[in-house]
């Protein structure tokens, strides 16, 4: 069965600090998709990145950068300089095949999440 | 270039009602997924729409039912509402495409209070 798994509830930082944040999935697909989404206060969920199990090249963009390890079934992401901004609930998510459907849907599946706090 | 839209926002139900939440997909997107989200919870997955059929169901009963129409748009429906479905409501769109390996983006939710 699918899984994700964030094993840190809450992390606090004090503004300009470097974080990561953890992600554990489990899947028996070869072929899989990992998100990462924020969710601040508002409720929005906003997409941050998308990897497929076949690229395992760490991807910076800005401040953020994620590492993708296929040999321990992880994907964490590190906020670098962290803002006051990036105050929010984090979410990793794992798209795999469930089942035979049609066009071949993918289901996510989602972490609880890990809430960051950035004290200025 | 509008994204994924919600109604309504918030929504105070009692016990035993039935409730009816709508979502407008991204421009271009013909894929509805809707997802409930418990307070400190992650998003779990309900039921997606394609091509106006329910093509995937997650693990949620069948009072849980759903709609997509003509122009892509969709309504989650609850019945004999429980204290339980109080939860974030999160609609999510995307193109099918090929191989259905979508992104999906989602809209900012549907705050449920059950009393």
């Amino acid at each position: 069965a699918q899984k994700v798994t964030q094993a840190q509830t809450e992390i606090s930082v004090v503004e300009k600090e470097d974080v990561t944040l953890d992600c554990v999935y489990e899947t028996r697909d070869t072929t899989y998709y990992l998100f990462w989404y924020k969710q601040p206060p508002s409720g929005e969920l906003v997409f941050l990145i998308r990897r497929n199990s076949f690229d395992e090249q760490n991807e910076i963009s800005g401040r953020y950068s994620w590492n993708f390890q296929k040999s321990t079934s992880s994907f964490n992401f590190t906020i670098t300089a962290s803002q006051v901004v990036d105050s929010a609930v984090y979410f990793c998510a794992l798209s795999d095949r469930i089942g035979e459907s049609g066009a071949g849907s993918y289901q996510l599946t989602f972490g609880k999440g890990t809430k960051l706090s950035v004290i200025p | 270039d509008a994204g994924v839209t919600q109604s309504p926002t918030h929504l105070i139900k009692t016990r035993g009602q039935q409730v009816t939440l709508r979502c407008s997909p991204k421009s271009g997107h013909d894929t509805v997924s809707w997802y409930q989200q418990a307070l400190g919870q992650g998003p779990q997955f309900i039921f997606q729409y394609y091509e106006e059929e329910e093509r995937q169901r997650g693990n949620f009963p069948d009072r849980f039912s759903g709609h997509q129409f003509p122009n892509y748009s969709s309504e989650l429906n609850v019945n004999a509402l429980l204290l339980g479905d109080s939860a974030l409501y999160l609609c999510a769109s995307s193109f099918k495409g090929t191989g259905g390996r979508e992104t999906q983006y989602f809209g900012p939710g549907t705050r449920l209070l059950v009393l």
